[in-house]
């Protein structure tokens, strides 16, 4: 039972414009998500995170939106750059479980 | 200056086999995890210590066991390896056990039981 899910494996998206990648979840009790991006042969690396108590966090080029009553949250990436071409893991946290469960990935491919 | 560092970074072996996989963290982290990646892509949390205490162990089979000789060092061992264990193991580490902290994750060991 996959209880965080990222239904495209992959996205191909033109230098500048915007990528939208997107992660769906099933469990209530989740309270905390990140985004982790992941290159390859390398481990994931943090990239932005929202609280369940937001329904919006911003970091520089990178948004994401939390949908609650949807179980929804969606990474926004603008301008897109080739050098965001990477894996992208959603995660989900309830607290004081010490875990995440990751996402699937999508691929997001930034053509030049 | 690598923060995760796992070796081996390649392991291929035959069935049957026992061999580890070592971890270790200079971020100063209170907590180390163990996570399986497999043919699917599925990122799963196997083991997590916290200050060298076990906190969560997840369905996995027992020819599995982390040790933790001290708070920056998780290993992995496997003993009697299959087919299946045939994955990316990630060793991550975050500054304490309350889950919502950013872990800091280890370039991978790739596993390949032949």
């Amino acid at each position: 039972d996959q209880q965080v899910k990222q239904n495209s494996p992959s996205l191909s998206v033109q230098e500048g414009r915007i990528s939208i990648l997107n992660c769906d979840y099933t469990n209530s009790m989740f309270d905390y998500f990140l985004w982790y991006k992941k290159y390859p042969a390398e481990g994931p690396t943090f990239l932005i995170s929202i609280s369940s108590i937001k329904d919006k966090n911003e970091d520089g080029r990178f948004t994401v939106f939390l949908n609650k009553s949807a179980k929804h949250l969606s990474l926004h990436i603008v301008p897109s750059q080739p050098g965001d071409s990477a894996v992208y893991f959603c995660a989900a946290i309830s607290s004081g479980t010490y875990k995440y469960i990751f996402g699937t990935g999508t691929r997001l491919k930034v053509l030049a | 200056d690598t923060a995760v560092s796992q070796t081996p970074k390649y392991l291929v072996t035959q069935m049957g086999n026992d061999k580890s996989i070592k971890c270790e963290q200079n971020l100063g982290h209170d907590t180390m995890y163990w996570y399986k990646q497999d043919s699917k892509k599925f990122l799963k949390i196997m083991f997590s210590y916290n200050n060298k205490e076990l906190i969560i162990n997840e369905t996995v089979p027992n020819r599995f066991s982390p040790k933790s000789p001290d708070k920056a060092h998780l290993n992995l061992h496997i003993n009697s390896l299959e087919l299946g264990d045939s994955a990316v193991y990630f060793c991550a580490s975050s500054q304490e056990r309350g889950g919502r902290e950013t872990q800091y994750f280890g370039p991978g060991t790739r596993l390949l039981v032949l």
